[in-house]
């Protein structure tokens, strides 16, 4: 059974230390690992894809990478505005759904 | 570039009652739209898929039903509410090619917010 598991389920940073969030997943065959951005009541907000070992994708302070085993999400010198629930998803072989984690929520404090 | 509406964004209802929640797309043709739900807790849950007009394929047994209308329009429904049918509904779009395919990178819109009484 595909599954996906978030770690931590809470992070607190002050501002400017840097950390990383991991997705730790099984799939049959992955055919790719997402990140997503999720801010209280709101929808998810698409951050990245990752297909296959040792890829890597940056956006302004993130920077997603992935294994055979677990993805890390790198925050580098987080501001409060990076605060937010930060949902990691695979899709596999099986089918056509996206297979959520948890969430680990992030609060970056100044 | 591309939209994604729902409505109501938020909505209380009694058990028993119906339901009826819209999702709209613009800016692109023959999209992938999708329904989930996210329950306090708990991740994302796909509920319904669908490929185009009239075709829809349920992911799990439930009280709920899906349709579409039309292209870029995608309705989830219940004739009869119940109270574990409260949760967060989020519509989701993906570029139309075949549904789960390398590549397919799901957008989501804003969410409608169900409390059934």
């Amino acid at each position: 059974e595909d599954q996906v598991t978030q770690s931590p389920e809470a992070l607190r940073l002050q501002e400017g230390e840097s950390s990383s969030l991991n997705c730790s997943y099984t799939v049959s065959g992955l055919r790719g690992l997402f990140w997503y951005r999720q801010d209280p009541g709101k929808g998810p907000e698409f951050l990245f894809t990752l297909y296959s070992a040792g890829e890597e994708k940056e956006k302004e302070r993130l920077k997603a990478t992935l294994t055979k085993k677990e993805s890390f999400l790198h925050i580098t010198a987080p501001k409060p505005e990076d605060s937010a629930t930060y949902l990691c998803a695979v899709r596999g072989q099986a089918g056509t759904a996206l297979i959520f984690g948890k969430g680990t929520t992030l609060s970056v404090s100044s | 570039s591309q939209t994604i509406h729902q409505w109501p964004a938020t909505l209380v209802q009694p058990v028993g009652s119906p339901l009826s929640l819209e999702c709209t797309v613009e800016g692109t043709s023959n999209p992938n739209l999708y329904w989930y739900r996210q329950a306090a807790g708990r991740g994302l849950q796909l509920l319904f898929y669908s490929v185009g007009i009239g075709q829809i394929s349920s992911e799990v047994p439930q009280n709920l039903s899906a349709s579409r209308p039309q292209d870029r329009q995608f309705i989830l429904s219940s004739k009869k509410l119940l109270l574990s049918d409260s949760g967060f509904y989020l519509c989701a779009w993906s570029p139309r090619r075949l549904a789960g395919a390398d590549g397919e990178t799901q957008y989501f819109g804003p969410g409608t917010r169900l409390l059934v009484l």
